[in-house]
């Protein structure tokens, strides 16, 4: 089955600087990647996603980038502010949409 | 637009005892999913339902069932509950399978 490894588990930036969160998944018919950030305490909530004919997609300050040949996405948070500290969790679901989720990065923007 | 509801939002339970969980969907989605989360950790797959069947099963033992009733509700039944059982319980819903799934805010289970 799909098994999706996140690095790092945890993140400290200064407010401002650019944040990177990388996942690898392990099954090739995975063609499906959300982002989830969830704050303490909360539900995990959809940030960004991406679908695996694409290999990039920008929302404001967020951007995910997609390797399908090395099978790893990326998280970008650009000019991070205190408010983008959480936990953010990458997954990868294949057709049947299954959902398999990394095991998390605590980000912690310094402020 | 209503969001994901989970009922109820706490509860503790005793070994060996039998819960049910509830989880009403986003207004208009058809597609419901469970996930059990525990502490520090990501949430795991545990069952999905598309139209009332189950489509699509985690590692999770036969004592771990659901229901998806004709409006879309859903249930999580957990029998003969151990303590491992303890985590957070997330609903997700989406229209269809493959698009962007919305989470509630879960059930904290406890089993003591």
């Amino acid at each position: 089955g799909e098994n999706v490894e996140q690095h790092p588990s945890t993140l400290s930036v200064q407010e401002g600087d650019s944040a990177v969160i990388k996942c690898t998944y392990s099954d090739s018919a995975s063609n499906y990647f959300p982002w989830y950030k969830q704050e303490l305490g909360k539900r995990p909530q959809l940030i960004i996603d991406i679908r695996s004919n694409v290999g990039e997609k920008k929302d404001q300050r967020i951007a995910v980038t997609l390797n399908k040949t090395a099978k790893h996405f990326s998280l970008h948070i650009t000019e991070t502010q205190p408010e983008d500290s959480a936990v953010y969790f990458c997954a990868a679901a294949d057709s049947s949409y299954k959902l398999i989720f990394g095991s998390g990065t605590r980000l912690l923007v310094r402020p | 637009e209503t969001g994901v509801t989970q009922s109820p939002t706490h509860l503790i339970k005793t070994r060996g005892q039998q819960v049910t969980l509830r989880c009403s969907s986003q207004s208009g989605h058809n597609t419901v999913s469970w996930y059990q989360q525990a502490l520090g950790q990501g949430p795991q797959f545990i069952f999905q339902y598309y139209r009332e069947e189950e489509n699509g099963r985690g590692n999770f033992p036969p004592r771990f069932s659901g229901l998806q009733f004709p409006n879309y509700s859903s249930e999580l039944n957990v029998n003969a509950l151990e303590l491992d059982d303890s985590a957070l319980y997330l609903c997700a819903s989406s229209l269809g399978q493959g698009n962007g799934y919305t989470f509630g805010s879960g059930t904290r289970l406890t089993v003591v």
